[in-house]
């Protein structure tokens, strides 16, 4: 079975562009998650879709990360202008649905993006 | 604001060694604990889901173990070997929701 597909693995990029991260989750698994994990800390959830509803986005900035989630299955995750402080690691995770306390939640390998 | 602590941050053992590690968390807040492992490019994978005070979960040479009244989740790995190195993080679900509040992982190295 294929796990959770990330891409890029990797970016560089200068201060003020535009990035965007692109997920596809386990097919079946209704719910989503963007975390951001920072250089020596857990990960931190930033968004959470059930289909294609973004059911909790309250950790987002919006004023400058958008997400989507376009027919419910891939989904994409943008950051614009970036900063230097959004260097981090991006991790998708996806489940099978419900939200409940024990459902296990697979997470694909992140994108590391650096902002110069 | 949920804490979840790991400790230690980073660990040396030699291939053969067994090893702990420890994920403390508040007792009055639990539904569950998730632990990871996180190899160096690799996704995080889940190892246990735990639920119930005085749970034990093995899988392998690791194993865990779970008090709930006391807010502490322990990590056993038995007979370290190289493949083991990776950070190892803990999950606790301080509700019946999915909201997962992260550890900020124990750095686990075995050398050869």
């Amino acid at each position: 079975e294929a796990g959770v597909v990330q891409s890029p693995r990797y970016k560089i990029i200068e201060k003020k562009q535009p990035v965007a991260f692109w997920c596809n989750p386990i097919s079946g698994h209704n719910t989503l998650y963007w975390y951001l994990q920072n250089l020596g800390q857990g990960p931190e959830l930033l968004i959470r879709y059930e289909n294609e509803e973004a059911v909790d986005d309250s950790q987002l900035p919006k004023d400058r990360f958008s997400a989507e989630r376009l027919k419910g299955v891939d989904s994409t995750l943008k950051i614009q202008p970036a900063e230097l402080g959004d260097s981090a690691v991006y991790l998708c995770a996806s489940s099978l649905g419900g939200g409940f306390a024990q459902e296990t939640q697979y997470f694909g390998p992140g994108t590391r993006l650096l902002v110069l | 604001i949920l804490n979840v602590e790991q400790s230690p941050q980073s660990l040396h053992v030699q291939e053969g060694d067994s090893t702990n590690f420890t994920c403390s968390f508040p007792s009055s807040n639990f539904y569950a604990l998730h632990w990871y492992r996180w190899e160096t490019a690799k996704s995080p994978e889940a190892l246990f889901v735990m639920t119930l005070n005085g749970d034990e979960k093995k899988k392998g040479r690791i194993s865990a173990t779970l008090n709930t009244k006391e807010g502490y989740s322990y990590l056993y790995i038995k007979g370290s070997q190289p493949e083991d190195s990776a950070t190892y993080l803990c999950a606790l679900a301080g509700d019946s929701s999915y909201k997962l509040i992260f550890g900020s992982g124990t750095r686990l190295l075995v050398r050869p």
